[in-house]
């Protein structure tokens, strides 16, 4: 079955620097979701991406957040200059529409420090 | 926009009794309504959706109800077994690609 997978597993960095987390969806599937979870808490939405661009965004996703797709088959999530709030797991998920099931990646545990 | 609420926060249940999760959401809007089960340090996994043109989906010991008019959707988990124990998430999605999510159930299966 295919699968969603995100680099890194664990992502630890100064407050102030610049993190890309990444994606790789599913080949055939067009809509690109991002997503944090702060630790204990519910899963929240930051932004959708379709057809190489944001078609939604949260107000979570604020300008220190961007999402790009740099090549065919990556998608990444950019924060500018981190927070200590920032600290998550963040999860990228891919569904072939958007009312279809959410294949949810592993996550990239983001640690601010 | 949607705030969709999610109860109970935790719910324990001997193994082979039923465990129900209730959601509601606000935007009549909503129109697909997907259950994730989260077991610790893992990604979510979808366990069961309905659209909002249905009124019950089951898939074995998994039910899910919707009640547009009230504007909730409830989770029913029948013969629950220890495996069942995670975290449940349920989550509304409106018109367009935005998906709410509750804030999650824990729910814990004794043996």
């Amino acid at each position: 079955e295919p699968e969603v997978t995100q680099t890194p597993s664990h992502q630890v960095t100064q407050m102030g620097q610049e993190v890309i987390l990444r994606c790789v969806p599913i080949s055939n599937h067009l809509y690109f979701y991002w997503y944090r979870q702060i630790l204990g808490q519910k899963v929240e939405f930051l932004v959708s991406f379709y057809n190489n661009e944001i078609s939604e965004k949260s107000e979570i996703f604020d300008d220190q957040f961007s999402v790009e797709r740099p090549d065919g088959s990556n998608f990444t999530l950019k924060i500018r200059s981190t927070k200590l709030e920032d600290s998550a797991m963040y999860f990228c998920a891919t569904p072939l529409t958007p009312n279809n099931e959410q294949f949810f990646g592993p996550g990239t545990r983001l640690t601010v420090l | 926009g949607e705030n969709v609420e999610q109860h109970p926060s935790t719910l324990s249940v001997q193994e082979g009794d039923s465990a129900v999760i209730k959601c509601t959401y606000s935007d009549s809007a909503s129109n697909y309504f997907p259950w994730y089960k989260q077991e610790l340090g893992k990604r979510p996994q979808l366990i069961i959706d309905i659209r909002s043109n249905v009124g019950e989906k089951k898939d074995q010991r998994i039910a899910v109800t919707l009640n547009k008019t009230a504007k909730h959707f409830s989770l029913h988990i029948t013969e629950t077994q220890p495996e069942d124990s995670a975290v449940y998430f349920c989550a509304a999605k409106v018109t367009g690609n935005q998906f709410y999510f509750g804030t999650g159930t824990s729910l814990t299966v004794i043996p």
